[in-house]
């Protein structure tokens, strides 16, 4: 089975507190993700990595960084947590092939007080 | 621009009603994916089925069923016979064939089914 594994599935942070948020995959998929799910707005795409070290900004990067130093392991980073940062974060991955499913995460329910 | 419209954003219905989830979809791509997710209460997104954009046969699986059609760019699911487990948050999902491979969801529709 594939398995991505997201180090939480709650966390309370206060505002200005640096947030890492960490993600690993077993399957050896290439491209990794990190969306954040709000209510009303569905999955909003923050980053992308498609290699170890390589990055692309999403929808929605600002007051966020990644970081992907091995291949099964991206990390999402609220540099300065901030109270609209507040919401779902879900990790996924999926194989470089073109039109194969993406596999996630359990998500990271993050409050930001 | 690529964009995804699941315009119910809740439906309820009692146990062993039909239910469909409507998922319409834009792209200027001739080549492009359509994915159906389905988020249960314990928050991870579960793949229920990937369907290209030159295969427009319909496929059943079980209770599930989706229809795809191009000439209105929907691409339809419906459950028969539901069941209090089928109640979770549906997710349709766009992936074009350029560029690094993003994922374009929907807003979701929230499925109850009341025993």
């Amino acid at each position: 089975d594939v398995k991505v594994t997201q180090s939480s599935r709650y966390l309370v942070k206060r505002t200005g507190e640096k947030v890492f948020l960490e993600c690993v995959q077993d399957m050896d998929h290439e491209n990794m993700f990190w969306y954040r799910q709000d209510p009303g707005l569905g999955l909003r795409l923050i980053y992308f990595s498609y290699d170890v070290k390589m990055k692309e900004k999403g929808d929605i990067p600002e007051g966020y960084s990644v970081s992907r130093e091995k291949k099964e392991r991206f990390s999402l980073i609220l540099e300065s947590a901030s109270t609209n940062q507040t919401s779902m974060y879900l990790c996924a991955s999926s194989p470089s092939v073109q039109g194969l499913e993406a596999f996630f995460g359990q998500g990271t329910r993050l409050t930001v007080v | 621009a690529q964009k995804v419209t699941q315009a119910q954003t809740e439906i309820s219905v009692v146990e062993k009603e039909d239910v469909t989830l409507d998922c319409v979809y834009e792209t200027r791509d001739t080549t492009y994916y359509l994915f159906w997710y389905k988020q249960p209460p314990s928050g991870e997104l579960v793949f229920l089925i990937r369907r290209n954009s030159f295969d427009e046969q319909n496929e059943i699986s079980g209770r599930y069923s989706w229809n795809f059609q191009k000439s209105t760019s929907s691409f339809n699911f419906t459950i028969t016979a539901s069941q209090v487990v089928d109640s979770a948050v549906y997710f349709c999902a766009l992936r074009v064939n350029t560029g690094f491979q993003k994922l374009v969801f929907g807003t979701g529709t929230r499925l109850l089914v009341s025993p």
